[in-house]
């Protein structure tokens, strides 16, 4: 079992709130990613981390932002929720290059009414 | 147009029985290729990884196997449980980057029956 960890697990939201998707990870491993995955997709890169003060936006655009002050804290903001983004939110981390393993968490299943 | 192309899309098969799962890629340069289980409601969970001169590789009951030069993969189940009912994705990463990024296919939804 991975120690990566993801609050709350599952979220429901009025559209406009700001909300937080929390990810942490005990392993020590410098990069971080988030992922966003709709029921029968795959799963898209939205943001990455290389280590702390280090952030990047992925392969999907998403009006989503991060931060990395801490090796094990990756925390994942939406200003003001909208219902396009209602889905699933997989945080994952790994100790090295794509060689090595990425460990994912439970993932965050946010809806936004 | 995906780089990860898994088939079939959904399987329904009886307890005990065998299965096979697709996995055809386009990424490259090719660094590895992985195939995670993921659960309803969870994180995906890593089942094998495979390098460029890995042909086949075992983890209890499943069995992935590699043809590089084909850019095919499948995944064998044998002697099904209730327990292996999940989406199975097939991952494959390139050499490209140093990242690790990863390419994610769709997944093969699998139910396991009585």
């Amino acid at each position: 079992e991975a120690d990566i960890y993801q609050t709350p697990r599952y979220l429901v939201i009025g559209t406009g709130k700001k909300i937080t998707l929390e990810c942490s990870q005990t392993m020590g491993h410098d990069k971080m990613y988030w992922y966003q995955q709709d029921p029968g997709m795959e799963l898209h890169l939205i943001h990455y981390s290389y280590g702390v003060n280090s952030t990047e936006k992925g392969d999907l655009s998403s009006e989503s932002t991060v931060s990395r002050i801490r090796t094990e804290h990756f925390p994942l903001t939406l200003e003001s929720a909208r219902p396009s983004h209602t889905s699933q939110y997989l945080c994952a981390s790994s100790n090295g290059n794509s060689a090595y393993e990425q460990y994912f968490g439970p993932g965050t299943r946010l809806t936004v009414t | 147009k995906n780089q990860v192309e898994q088939s079939p899309q959904s399987l329904i098969i009886l307890e005990g029985k065998n299965c096979t799962l697709q996995c055809n890629y386009t990424v490259s340069p090719f660094s590895n290729l992985r195939w995670y289980k993921q659960d309803t409601g969870r994180g995906p969970v890593s089942l094998t990884i495979m390098t460029f001169s890995e042909n086949t590789k075992s983890n209890g009951r499943y069995t992935a196997t590699l043809d590089a030069d084909t850019k095919q993969s499948s995944l064998h189940i044998t002697a099904s449980q209730l327990s292996d009912s999940a989406s199975y994705i097939c991952v494959v990463s390139d050499r490209g980057s140093t990242l690790g990024r990863l390419y994610f296919g769709r997944g093969t939804q699998l139910t396991v029956w009585p």
